[in-house]
């Protein structure tokens, strides 16, 4: 089987770094996939990491250690239109077959 | 513009009443795929499809039917709908099936089941 952990809620200041943590148990993993949800709006794709180590695009950035069956979401210079729901997500068998986590609820506080 | 369609956006109906809710992409999509999201549960994939005719199974597919005749299209059917499948319904679609590829959502279509 397959499955994400994530923390429900984090809340920070503008102008902040967050870290939003997903941990996974698979029986076989294949990369991590990030995507932001704002209320009422569909889900879009952030970031993907297929080997151990750091992604950069922008002020976000996606971290995978294999070896500690976790990732995390990291953004930088918070700002307000960054509150929504952070989601990671995980293939399963050759990537026909994906699994989400439960959500990470982000509010920015001015 | 490039894009995944989905309707109707709302829905209400009755317990038992076939419907279907249409899913249309215009990017020329292999993979195209069906997600249930609830409340603290994240998404569920419903079912997939790696092209026309081939569709599979997801996490959770009881209740619901899927066909794959041409490759933008990807319809989701519910033969007898319960309040169980009260929910929001994503479809979304990739350039090819794999763990690496980016899955464009459609906007949601929200279902109550009374």
């Amino acid at each position: 089987g397959q499955s994400l952990e994530q923390p429900s809620e984090v809340t920070a200041v503008e102008g902040a770094i967050v870290q939003i943590n997903c941990t996974y148990q698979t029986s076989g993993f294949y990369g991590l996939s990030w995507y932001q949800q704002h209320d009422g709006g569909a889900p879009t794709f952030l970031s993907y990491n297929g080997l151990d180590g750091l992604e950069e695009t922008g002020r976000f950035s996606s971290f995978l250690s294999r070896s500690d069956s976790y990732g995390y979401l990291l953004l930088q210079e918070l700002q307000m239109k960054d509150s929504a729901s952070y989601f990671c997500a995980a293939p399963r068998g050759d990537g026909q077959n994906f699994v989400f986590g439960p959500g990470t609820r982000l509010s920015v506080l001015p | 513009e490039a894009q995944v369609t989905q309707n109707p956006r709302y829905l209400i109906t009755v317990t038992g009443k076939k419907l279907t809710v249409t899913c249309s992409q215009n990017m020329n999509h292999e993979y195209m795929s069906w997600y249930r999201q609830d409340p603290g549960l994240g998404l569920r994939q419903i079912y997939y499809s790696m092209n026309v005719e081939v569709t599979d199974k997801g996490d959770v597919p009881e209740g619901y039917k899927v066909s794959r005749k041409e490759k933008r299209n990807f319809p989701l059917i519910l033969e007898s709908p319960s309040p169980n499948q009260t929910s929001l319904y994503f479809c979304a679609s990739s350039l090819l099936a794999g763990y690496q590829e980016t899955q464009y959502f459609g906007p949601g279509t929200r279902l109550l089941v009374l």
